[in-house]
Order: C-alpha cells, then sequence, then structure tokens
C-alpha cells in the first residue's frame, strides 16, 4: 500500500522559474525522505527531515514538513532544465523497537518537466 | 566512497526461470533492503537484511526470497518467474536502518519474456 501521495503527479515549468511538489502521508513517521530519479536510473536521496523538524534547505531545496497535516513539500528554486524528473517522498511509517521492521514507504511520485 | 552498487544492470529471462541479483551495499553499511517498482504498482518493500539476518518482509509471494552475506552483500532471488515480474529491482543501504539515510543503487532491469 502507498504511504504517501504526491500531488501534483505532474508539473511542467519553465527554467528559472521555482517548482512545489506536496506529499501527504497516512500514519505517524519518524522521518521523511525525499528522492530524484530520472528516467530508468536508480533513486538519488535529496533530503531527510525528521519527525521534529519543520524546515530544512539544502542548496535550492526547501523541504517543509507539517506532522499535524501529515504533509510535506518539496521545492526547488530556480529551476534548470536537468532537474527534469520523477521526485518521490519515501516514509518510515514504522517507529522503531527494538531495532527491527524498518522500511521505506514511497508515493507514486512527480513528474517534474523543466523546459528550457 | 563508493556508492550501492547492484549487478546485472539489464537481463531479460524467459518464464519458469529464476534470476539472482546481487548488491554490494555502501562500505560500513549493514542494513540493505530491496524495493521493486514497476509502472503500475510503484516502488514496494520487498525485505531488509541487517547483519546476515531478515528483519522485514514486504507483500510479495514466497518466489521472492534474499540474504545477506557476512561482509553485507546482498542477493535476493526470484524462481519460477511471472511476465508481472518484470521491473526494476532497486537495492538500498544505509549504516543502521533506523532513522538514517538510505542510499540507493542504480537498480537491476529485469525483462521477463
Amino acid at each position: 500500500s502507498q504511504q504517501g501521495e504526491e500531488d501534483p503527479q505532474a508539473l511542467s515549468i519553465q527554467e528559472g522559474e521555482n517548482a512545489t511538489m506536496n506529499c501527504s502521508y497516512k500514519t505517524s513517521i519518524n522521518n521523511l525522505q525525499w528522492y530524484r530519479q530520472n528516467s530508468g536510473r536508480g533513486l538519488v536521496h535529496l533530503i531527510l527531515i525528521r519527525s521534529n523538524e519543520r524546515e530544512k534547505h539544502s542548496g535550492r531545496l526547501r523541504v517543509t514538513l507539517d506532522t499535524s497535516k501529515k504533509s510535506s513539500s518539496l521545492l526547488i528554486t530556480a529551476s534548470r532544465a536537468a532537474d527534469t524528473a520523477s521526485y518521490f517522498c519515501a516514509t518510515d511509517a514504522d517507529r522503531w523497537s527494538g531495532g527491527s521492521n524498518y522500511k521505506l514507504t514511497f508515493g507514486k511520485g512527480t513528474l517534474l518537466t523543466v523546459n528550457p | 566512497k563508493a556508492g550501492v552498487t547492484q549487478t546485472p544492470r539489464y537481463l531479460i529471462k524467459t518464464r519458469g526461470q529464476q534470476v539472482t541479483l546481487s548488491c554490494s551495499p555502501i562500505s560500513g553499511h549493514r542494513s540493505v533492503s530491496w524495493y521493486q517498482q514497476t509502472p503500475g504498482q510503484g516502488l514496494q518493500f520487498l525485505f531488509e537484511y541487517f547483519s546476515e539476518t531478515q528483519r522485514n518482509k514486504g507483500n510479495f509471494p514466497g518466489r521472492f526470497s534474499g540474504r545477506q552475506f557476512s561482509n553485507s552483500r546482498s542477493e535476493m532471488n526470484v524462481s519460477t518467474l511471472e511476465l508481472g515480474d518484470s521491473a526494476l529491482y532497486l537495492c538500498a543501504s544505509s549504516p543502521e536502518g533506523r532513522g538514517n539515510t538510505i542510499y540507493f543503487g542504480e537498480g537491476s532491469w529485469l525483462t521477463v519474456v
């Protein structure tokens, strides 16, 4: 079952614009991670945000987390054609107890197209 | 530091055959997990290993199995392949698998014909 749901499913913007993607999830989490996937390739880790954090930055990326609304957003500023990819949020939906049962649950992703 | 390495990158198998995929985690990482990615089902968790023990398993049939060696390298095996097993199989590693960043490899593309 999918824990995270990204919104929108597809987003097309012009180079230089900002892109915002949202993710909603259903259960309590320990942390939430954002990944990028270029077509046919593996997942590239972007940012991890813990449940006690509200905002994190990394270069042109800004992630927010609202645990009361069970949602997160990924903002890419000053987008580039190279940012064209699918973006996934993944949640650690199981609270750790005794060192077992860890896994990531992914949403279906947002396909971002940045037009030059 | 080398990333997560998966082999082979591409393979084609016939229905009914079996396949073994290999994964070498990032040096020092002891947790290795496997995911299946298909257009219809998205990314789904298969299983996770830590110190040669399977700690968690997703909702896949028993045809899907895995193991981890003492050097943390892992293999997954799919027996009696079905057309629906065609997918990108992704391996991931992390230091402990608990609340840490999880790093993925480039994946193994399996096509079943």
